[in-house]
C-alpha cells in the first residue's frame, strides 16, 4: 500500500543553519506531495504542496520538489530561525474513488537554537 | 480566513464511556475526515464522509467509532465505549473537493485522555 518515509528526528539545528528533511514515498499512480507542519500545542497547518512531478512547493522559505525518479520530497530552508521549532510531517494523497486520504510520515521534530 | 474548528480542546474520560468529539468544517466545504495521532506516533487516518455517508474507513475504526453531520454545520465523531487505547489527538479535517490538488483543512484537534 501507500506510505511515506521520513527521516528520524529530532533535528536540532543552530539559527541560521541550512535545513534539509527526508522524505520518500510509496504509491502508485501520481499522487499529490505535502508537507504539513505543527507547532508546540496546535493542529496541523499545511506549510506546502506539490501535486505533479517536477513542481516546486514553497513558502515561508521552505521548498520541496517532487522528483518522481527518485520518488522523493524533501523539505530544505536555507536559514531556519528559532520559529521554525516544530514536527513536520510528509504526506501524500492519491485520488480514488471518493475520497483522497492524507497518508503521513511519522514527524521529525526540528528544534531550532538560537 | 475561514478555518475549521474543533471542541472541546481536551476531554478526559473514564474507560467505558461513551464520547463525542464535535467539528465545524469550513462551510462550503463537502469532504469530512477525521484522524488521529496517538502520543509520539504518526497522523493515521481513520474515516471520510461525504453527501452524508461513510465514503472510507481503516481498519482502526471499527464498530465503536461512529461519524455523523447531525445539522448543515457540525460533524462529530462517537466513540461508543472508550478503552485505553483510544487516548489520542483526534484532528478533523475538510476538503471542498476530493480532487487530486485539492488542500485538507485541519482543525487545531481535541485531546482525548482516558483513564
Amino acid at each position: 500500500g501507500d506510505s511515506v518515509t521520513q527521516m528520524e528526528g529530532p533535528v536540532t539545528l543552530s539559527e541560521e543553519a541550512f535545513l534539509t528533511i527526508n522524505c520518500t514515498y510509496t504509491a502508485t499512480g501520481y499522487p499529490s506531495l505535502f508537507w504539513y507542519v505543527q507547532y508546540p500545542g496546535e493542529g496541523l497547518q499545511l506549510l506546502l504542496k506539490a501535486t505533479k512531478a517536477d513542481d516546486k512547493g514553497s513558502n515561508k522559505g521552505f521548498e520541496a520538489t517532487y522528483r518522481k525518479e527518485t520518488t522523493s520530497f524533501h523539505l530544505e530552508k536555507g536559514s531556519v530561525q528559532v520559529s521554525d521549532s516544530a514536527v513536520y510531517f510528509c504526506a501524500l494523497s492519491r485520488y480514488g474513488g471518493a475520497t483522497n486520504k492524507l497518508i503521513f510520515g511519522t514527524g521529525t521534530l526540528l528544534a531550532v537554537q538560537p | 480566513e475561514p478555518e475549521v474548528t474543533q471542541t472541546p480542546s481536551h476531554q478526559v474520560t473514564q474507560m467505558g464511556q461513551e464520547v463525542i468529539l464535535r467539528c465545524v468544517p469550513i462551510s462550503n466545504h463537502l469532504y469530512f475526515y477525521w484522524y488521529r495521532q496517538i502520543l509520539g506516533q504518526k497522523v493515521e487516518f481513520l474515516v471520510s464522509f461525504y453527501n452524508n455517508e461513510i465514503s472510507e474507513k481503516s481498519e482502526i475504526f471499527d464498530d465503536q467509532f461512529s461519524v455523523e453531520r447531525p445539522d448543515g454545520s457540525n460533524f462529530t465523531l462517537k466513540i461508543r465505549s472508550t478503552k485505553l487505547e483510544d487516548s489520542a489527538m483526534y484532528f478533523c479535517a475538510s476538503i471542498l473537493l476530493a480532487g487530486n490538488t485539492d488542500t485538507q483543512y485541519f482543525g487545531p484537534g481535541t485531546r482525548l485522555t482516558v483513564l
